[in-house]
């Protein structure tokens, strides 16, 4: 089964890092993009970056460039979302899902973060 | 505000045919494969729709998809409680070199 796996919820305070993750299980990591999309509360979906894990081929959305940075460990079929200065905006539901040639399918289950003083 | 636009709200009562609308430009819909995306309350998204009118294996056949020109639309026949749930509808956008989403229609099953 093709599954992606993401950590778990953060609670953080302004101005502190984060990285949070995404495991892909069930198929070839290496040859499919995956997807960075935010949902905030009671929101839409927005795209904000993908990466290709076997090359770490980035592309990001011009809304996210420059606020957060996407990896990925091919040798541990996990993708990364990271920030380095969380603000109270950023709180929001992350999911990642890995892109093919029909769609966003699957979806991890995503990752809250709550980015509070 | 999202690049596509759709209605905010829909509503039906079990056994009736409901359709959401997906409004874009010629960059997205009007060139491009048009994606649904089901996300019922609590859960992560699910594909539902690719390539405008094709389903997945596993999504009844009471879900279609169609376009005409710059705006599609999904539709759900014999309406059951289950579907309630949200709804977006996306596309890729040769404008913005990126997947564009339009901003989800809340079904409600009445």
């Amino acid at each position: 089964e093709v599954q992606l796996v993401q950590s778990g919820a953060e609670v953080k305070k302004p101005g502190e890092s984060l990285k949070i993750s995404c495991q892909g299980s069930g198929y070839n990591f290496d040859t499919y993009w995956i997807v960075w999309v935010r949902q905030m509360a009671g929101k839409g979906l927005e795209w904000m970056g993908f990466i290709y894990p076997g090359d770490s081929e980035t592309r990001y959305s011009p809304s996210f460039q420059g606020q957060v940075t996407i990896s990925a460990d091919k040798s541990i079929n996990t993708a990364y979302l990271q920030w380095s200065s969380l603000k109270a905006s950023d709180t929001a539901m992350y999911y990642c899902a890995r892109q093919d040639s029909k769609g966003f399918d699957p979806w991890g289950q995503g990752t809250l973060v709550t980015v509070s003083s | 505000q999202s690049v596509l636009t759709q209605p905010p709200s829909a509503s039906g009562t079990p056994g009736q045919r409901v359709t959401i609308s997906c409004s874009g430009s010629s960059s997205n819909v009007g060139s491009k494969p048009v994606k649904w995306y089901q996300q019922l309350p609590g859960t992560a998204p699910k594909l539902l729709i690719y390539s405008t009118n094709q389903r997945p294996s596993g999504v009844p056949d009471r879900f279609s998809g169609s376009k005409s020109g710059t705006s599609a639309s999904l539709a759900i026949s014999g309406l059951q409680s289950e579907d309630e749930a949200d709804y977006y509808c996306a596309a890729w956008d040769d404008r913005l070199n990126g997947p564009v989403f339009g901003g989800g229609t809340k079904l409600t099953v009445l």
